[in-house]
């Protein structure tokens, strides 16, 4: 067990409709990102919230939004979905500091049929 | 742009024999690097990390990777491959002026024949 916790595991759902995954970062940790691990574009950086506050962009679709509660866990919703948007989605966490120490949660697998 | 490159999609080692798996970055600063490992259906391990100081870093599982900037390498080496090493492998750097985002390499699927 990572500390990070990603529920749920495994999600199916259809085209077109709208599904949140959830991420509670470890113990302490301030920052967390979000990423999509698909075959046809690896590991893409997605989002970063530090601290309830979004700090980076990346490569994020306009139908998928995320934001980080005040107990600090995480949330990344996905809209209007398509085929294309099944993959393991990632978040990981970081502790204050710039000390790179990124713990990954075990990921959600999410299948869009 | 920064980018990460791993240069081999698949290697193929005998259990006993050394491992070596080649990254390559392109980044306009002093890069902070990664190496991580995947087991199929798992997240991401952190093998090691470099972000300066000595260019050779040991890690767990017994790997070691070697920074060489003139080459902007940060391969990862392994003197003897155990069979429960076979996994994926993804090098990363990370972007410490941009919130420090990960970028990642493609992956090295490393296969140990017994």
């Amino acid at each position: 067990d990572s500390g990070v916790t990603q529920t749920p595991k495994h999600l199916i759902t259809a085209t077109g409709q709208r599904v949140t995954l959830r991420c509670s970062p470890r113990s302490g940790d301030l920052s967390v990102y979000w990423y999509q691990q698909s075959l046809d574009q690896g590991l893409q950086f997605l989002i970063q919230y530090y601290n309830g506050e979004e700090r980076a962009k990346g490569n994020i679709l306009e139908r998928f939004s995320a934001q980080q509660f005040p107990d600090l866990h995480s949330e990344l919703n996905l809209s209007s979905l398509e085929l294309g948007d099944s993959a393991l989605y990632f978040c990981a966490s970081t502790p204050p500091g710039f000390n790179y120490g990124y713990t990954f949660g075990s990921g959600t697998r999410l299948t869009v049929v | 742009a920064q980018s990460v490159t791993q240069p081999d999609i698949h290697i193929t080692v005998s259990e006993g024999a050394s491992l070596e798996l080649r990254c390559n970055y392109s980044y306009g600063a002093t890069p902070y690097l990664f190496w991580y490992v995947q087991s199929p259906g798992q997240g991401l391990q952190l093998l090691l990390k470099y972000f300066s100081g000595d260019t050779l870093v040991q890690g767990i599982k017994g790997f070691e990777a070697e920074f060489k900037r003139s080459q902007s390498s940060f391969n990862l080496r392994k003197p003897s491959v155990h069979w429960s090493d076979a996994a994926e492998y993804f090098c990363a750097v990370g972007l410490y002026n941009q919130g420090g985002k990960l970028i990642f390499g493609q992956g090295t699927e490393l296969s140990v024949k017994p």
